[in-house]
């Protein structure tokens, strides 16, 4: 079973657009809540990550919106450039226990010139 | 420096071979990950080691088995490769209680002829 959700399968943003992803999960056990970014080649890299006792969390042009309620999660990219082209995972683990991190299905960015 | 490594990068083999993938990590953590991306570059874990113990087991075949001599290493075994088994295999360490970031290696590219 998924345990994290994610949309679009791809994406495709002009340059200096904004490109959001966005990630939804049921296990309310999760409380933290990474972003990779993977290119071609090579393995995933930890882009951003926020827990969920903040509604949002900004570095650079990235920022993590969190709805705890909802059980939602999105990435922004603002003024997305075409070296941001990549797939992107969200993820989740919990604190207490194995912190398994559970993987969404990737985004395939393509920021387009 | 490589962080976490894994050797080799690619790897072709016939069916039935038996093969091993290794990885290595000199960040010090506590707990190392094997990672499946399949062709829809969907990640699933394999397993995971803390302290020389398996922690995780998810439902892999039992052709499959993780193999750790130190806390830096965590190598995996694949006996009697199948066609299904082609994918890249990542590696992953992370450190228990400070971080639930992973670091993952560049991936291994496993595939079965």
């Amino acid at each position: 079973q998924q345990q994290v959700k994610q949309s679009p399968q791809s994406l495709i943003v002009q340059k200096g657009g904004i490109s959001i992803i966005n990630c939804a999960y049921e296990n309310t056990a999760f409380d933290y809540f990474p972003w990779y970014q993977q290119f071609p080649g090579k393995g995933p890299a930890l882009l951003i990550a926020i827990r969920p006792d903040v509604s949002e969390k900004k570095e650079g042009r990235f920022t993590i919106s969190f709805n705890k309620s909802a059980k939602q999660f999105s990435l922004h990219i603002m003024d997305s450039q075409p070296g941001d082209s990549a797939t992107y995972f969200c993820a989740a683990s919990r604190r207490t226990g194995a912190n398994n991190l559970f993987f969404g299905t990737g985004t395939r960015l393509t920021v387009i010139p | 420096d490589t962080a976490v490594s894994q050797t080799p990068k690619y790897l072709v083999t016939q069916m039935g071979n038996d093969k091993s993938i290794k990885c290595e990590q000199n960040l010090g953590h506590d707990t190392m990950y094997w990672y499946k991306q399949d062709s829809k570059k969907f990640l699933k874990i394999m397993f995971s080691y803390n302290n020389k113990e398996l922690i995780i087991n998810e439902t892999v075949p039992n052709r499959f088995s993780p193999k750790s001599p130190d806390k830096a290493h965590l190598n995996l075994h694949i006996n009697s490769l199948e066609l299904g088994d082609s994918a890249v295999y990542f590696c992953a360490s992370s450190q228990e209680g400070k971080t639930h970031g992973y670091t993952f290696g560049s991936g291994t590219r496993l595939t079965v002829v």
